[in-house]
């Protein structure tokens, strides 16, 4: 059990760029979040996979951004044509989905800063 | 609207003395409440969860909490704290919503000095 990383750990762009990170879950873990935490704040829910399967979308989600899961392993999430108001501390975490009481372990996070 | 209020941003304390860190959520209605550390530069790590069962909830380095649902709050204790105890604590809850989607509070920075 190497836990959940993500990469990169840092990502400075310019606005207007596209940007990708990328999660990789604890092996054996079907389900995997995205939230994002700003500065001063608790970590927000994005999006959650079951396997392959996206399944629920919170309205932060913007049409500017896109996760996926192709083949229920590791996940990235693009932010295409990033605004400073996109900065902030990207979280990935993953539970194994056998129950909903699975416990959530995160990964270290990606800190996106927007120019 | 769901939501979990974390209202001390900040708790300064001695090292060895008692601490509460205090969290409040919206409504009682089948929760599950976790709580959350951060250190520095690192992911958050699960200090302890109550599912169901026995409202005292007993967790890693040497910390507990207390469910009251009457009160609908799930405050974080620990008798002794430690300097190493200094870190952003996170209240989460999930209302069974068929899966854990973790709504978090603000966080409270602990400041153990010496």
């Amino acid at each position: 059990d190497t836990g959940v990383s993500q990469n990169p750990r840092h990502k400075i762009t310019k606005r207007g760029q596209n940007v990708t990170f990328r999660c990789d879950p604890i092996s054996e873990h079907n389900r995997l979040y995205w939230y994002r935490q700003t500065l001063g704040q608790g970590p927000e829910f994005l999006t959650y996979f079951q396997n392959e399967a996206q399944l629920e979308k919170s309205r932060l989600l913007s049409d500017r951004f896109s996760a996926e899961r192709p083949k229920g392993s590791f996940s990235t999430l693009e932010i295409q044509r990033t605004e400073q108001g996109d900065s902030a501390m990207y979280l990935c975490a993953s539970s194994l989905g056998l129950a909903d009481t699975d416990t959530q372990y995160f990964g270290p996070g990606t800190r996106l800063t927007v120019l | 609207a769901q939501s979990v209020t974390q209202l001390d941003s900040q708790v300064p304390v001695f090292e060895e003395a008692p601490v509460e860190l205090r969290c409040n959520y919206s409504s009682s209605v089948s929760v599950y409440l976790f709580w959350y550390v951060q250190y520095p530069n690192q992911g958050l790590q699960l200090l302890l969860k109550y599912l169901s069962g026995s409202t005292l909830v007993k967790g890693i380095n040497g910390f507990e909490a207390e469910f009251n649902k009457s009160q609908t709050s799930f405050h974080l204790r620990k008798p002794s704290v430690h300097i190493s105890d200094t870190a952003e604590y996170f209240c989460a809850v999930s209302w069974n919503t068929g899966f854990q989607k973790l709504v978090f509070g603000t966080g409270t920075r602990l400041l153990v000095s010496p």
